[in-house]
């Protein structure tokens, strides 16, 4: 079955980091790419980065450059994303997608669930 | 860098015609794609590479783009449809999303 699955939601305190796993079943997993998107309570969606998983190529929105690191381990064919000092305004449904493996990119045609992060102290 | 507009919201009547707009410059030079999201659900893309629908999606969701403005239209509108709506395009390797478009059945 295809599909992407995601760790569990998560509390974190400002300052601290959290990585989020999606684990990829029902397809080669080296044949594609993982981008990961946002979404603040009740606003919209915001593209945080993308990584191929076929050669680890990688990129991040402007704003998130030095606070996201985007990897993979294709032996368990899972993407990870971790973002550093965590900030109150961080806190929102991340979700991870499946896209094509570099340029031209195509659109995210599997999601996964969503895991929720909320940054409180 | 790319950023896409889209009208806050739109209301329509059950079995008219909805249409949302996606506006960025030169926007007719990439592929756009559009996805559904309903509350507590995960994004689902109706439309990608401008105008194709993927298995499963319903003939009356149709795309296209030109210029500097990408269009999403569902037809024959019915209360199923009542989502939040998403334009996307990607500026070299970076993905951007349009600001939304709330879509309203009345």
């Amino acid at each position: 079955q295809l599909q992407l699955v995601q760790s569990g939601a998560e509390l974190k305190k400002p300052g601290a980091s959290v990585k989020v796993s999606c684990k990829a079943s029902g397809y080669t997993f080296t044949l594609y790419g993982i981008s990961w998107v946002r979404q603040a309570p009740g606003q919209g969606l915001e593209w945080m980065g993308w990584i191929s998983a076929s050669n680890g190529d990688t990129n991040s929105a402007q704003n998130l450059q030095g606070r996201v690191t985007l990897t993979t381990d294709t032996s368990t064919s899972t993407a990870y994303m971790e973002l550093r000092s965590l900030r109150s305004d961080d806190t929102a449904v991340y979700y991870c997608a499946r896209g094509s493996s570099g340029w031209p990119h195509d659109a995210f045609d599997v999601w996964g669930q969503g895991t929720f992060i909320t940054v409180s102290s | 860098s790319l950023e896409l507009t889209q009208p806050p919201s739109v209301s329509v009547s059950p079995g008219q015609t909805a249409t949302i707009t996606c506006s960025g410059d030169k926007l007719g030079d990439t592929f756009v794609c559009w996805y559904q999201q309903k509350p507590g659900q995960s994004p689902v893309v109706v439309i990608y590479q401008d105008s194709k629908r993927p298995s499963g999606i319903p003939e009356r969701f149709s795309g296209s783009n030109s210029g500097n403005t990408a269009t999403l239209t569902i037809s024959g509108t019915q209360s199923v449809d009542e989502a939040d709506y998403y334009c996307q395009a990607w500026d070299t390797n970076t993905g951007v999303f349009g600001t939304g478009t709330k879509v309203t059945v009345l």
